[in-house]
């Protein structure tokens, strides 16, 4: 079974300032992993997502995370966030393969941007 | 494509009632996939349909139940409702293809 962990519920950055949003994972087999956003009072949206290949994934909205396996870590990344991005940000899991496992879904980081 | 929607978007039940939520998936996608949305507990898998299949279940009593329809609609039921009940509902689609889903904006249930 897949678990994820954010470890962030809650993070506060000024206008224009960069922003990490940790995801941590844990499975005995290989991963997809997801990042998904949600505004109030709106579902989830799609920011990117891991499959294979490259361990650096770019995705909307000026995202990007990098997949690191040694440390079974998939962190958000942005170099300098809007307020329009003040929202919700999951990070989820999947077992990768033929048959399908549910994805599973971290907590949520709260991310607030300050003017 | 036209998104997930799900109907109704807001629902005041009392507690011992039943409600039935809808979802009608993005057009060729087969999968569709229930989610609770609580302050407390986070984003909880319900149940997931595949080809009016139930192909995975999470931990919830079995006052929650689930079908969906041939033209991969699906609906999700909940009876004799508790409080505890009251949350955001989440239906998602996939194609299948790596677990990518669409959300819908959910249906807001509220119990008293």
């Amino acid at each position: 079974a897949q678990s994820v962990t954010q470890l962030d519920s809650q993070v506060p950055v000024f206008e224009e300032a960069p922003v990490e949003l940790r995801c941590n994972y844990s499975s005995s087999v290989s991963v997809y992993l997801f990042w998904y956003v949600q505004y109030p009072n709106q579902g989830l949206q799609l920011l990117l997502k891991y499959l294979s290949g490259s361990t650096l994934v770019k995705g909307i909205n000026g995202f990007e995370a990098e997949f690191n396996k040694s440390q079974t870590s998939f962190h958000l990344r942005k170099p300098s966030v809007h307020i329009s991005d003040t929202a919700e940000y999951f990070c989820a899991v999947s077992a990768a393969g033929t048959s399908y496992d549910k994805v599973i879904f971290g907590p949520g980081t709260s991310l607030s941007v300050i003017p | 494509k036209a998104g997930v929607t799900q109907t109704p978007r807001y629902l005041i039940k009392t507690r011992g009632q039943q409600v039935t939520l809808s979802c009608s998936p993005i057009s060729g996608h087969r999968s569709v996939s229930w989610y609770q949305q609580t302050p407390g507990q986070g984003l909880q898998f319900l149940f997931e349909y595949f080809s009016e299949t139930q192909r995975n279940k999470g931990n919830f009593p079995g006052r929650f139940s689930g079908r969906q329809f041939s033209n991969s609609r699906s609906e999700m039921n909940v009876s004799t409702l508790e409080l505890g009940d009251s949350a955001l509902y989440l239906c998602a689609s996939s194609s299948g293809r790596h677990y990518e889903q669409y959300f819908g904006p959910g249906t807001r249930l509220t119990v008293t």
